[in-house]
């Protein structure tokens, strides 16, 4: 079973301050992992993907993350803030990309970013 | 607009009244998916097709829920006599043939159902 917890339901930061937000996993598979975000009103957009190459992934709007296995860990952080950065921020989860990958996404509860001026 | 376009955007209806959702994935992908959204919470999985087949039901996809893609295009998602329960955002995606598929989904902006 593949499972995802994102320790904060809500984090708050102030602009040009360090983000980090928190996901740990839980996988039976090589997983793949993905950080998407969700702004008021719109789709979710993917941020950053992370499937077996290098640990340390980068992602768009100077987001970056870690996979460490060791710790079934998937941080997600970014040195900056900016006031544009506030939004909803899921940590998801599938098994690795191959011929039995079928999509299916296992997202975690979700933290809400807050990025005060 | 080339996306995955959602419709209607809202809807609200009575309990006990059938509602319909439609979804137009982007042109090139086959594979298209249906995700439930409720207040607070992160998206669950219901259903997905790849092309007109639907590979795959949630057990959170009652009886009264019913999915159709017919010509492996836009598809519906139908809910029967729904309940106060139902209400969330649906939230419909599409991604890259399996031989193309990158690990990406590409989601619409969703529709919200509210039953009263």
């Amino acid at each position: 079973a593949q499972s995802v917890t994102q320790l904060d339901s809500h984090v708050s930061v102030s602009e040009g301050t360090p983000v980090l937000l928190r996901c740990n996993y839980s996988s039976s598979y090589s997983p793949s992992l993905f950080w998407y975000v969700q702004h008021p009103n719109k789709g979710l957009q993917l941020l950053l993907k992370y499937t077996s190459a290098a640990t340390l992934v980068k992602g768009i709007n100077g987001f970056e993350a870690e996979f460490k296995k060791s710790e079934t860990s998937f941080h997600l952080t970014k040195p900056s803030a900016h006031m544009s950065d506030a939004a909803e921020y899921f940590c998801v989860v599938s098994r690795s990309h191959g011929s039995s990958n079928t999509g299916k996404l296992i997202f975690g509860q979700g933290t809400t970013l807050q990025v005060k001026p | 607009d080339t996306g995955v376009s959602q419709n209607p955007r809202h809807k609200i209806t009575k309990r006990g009244q059938n509602v319909t959702f439609r979804c137009d994935p982007i042109s090139e992908h086959n594979r298209l998916y249906w995700y439930r959204q409720t207040l607070g919470q992160g998206p669950e999985f219901l259903t997905y097709f790849q092309n007109e087949a639907q590979l795959e039901k949630s057990r959170l996809l009652s009886d009264r829920f019913s999915a159709e893609r017919p010509k492996g295009s836009f598809s519906t998602l139908e809910i029967q006599r729904t309940e106060q329960g139902d209400s969330a955002m649906y939230l419909c995606a599409s991604s890259e043939p399996k031989e193309r598929y990158t690990g990406e989904l590409f989601f619409g902006e969703g529709s919200r159902l509210t039953v009263l």
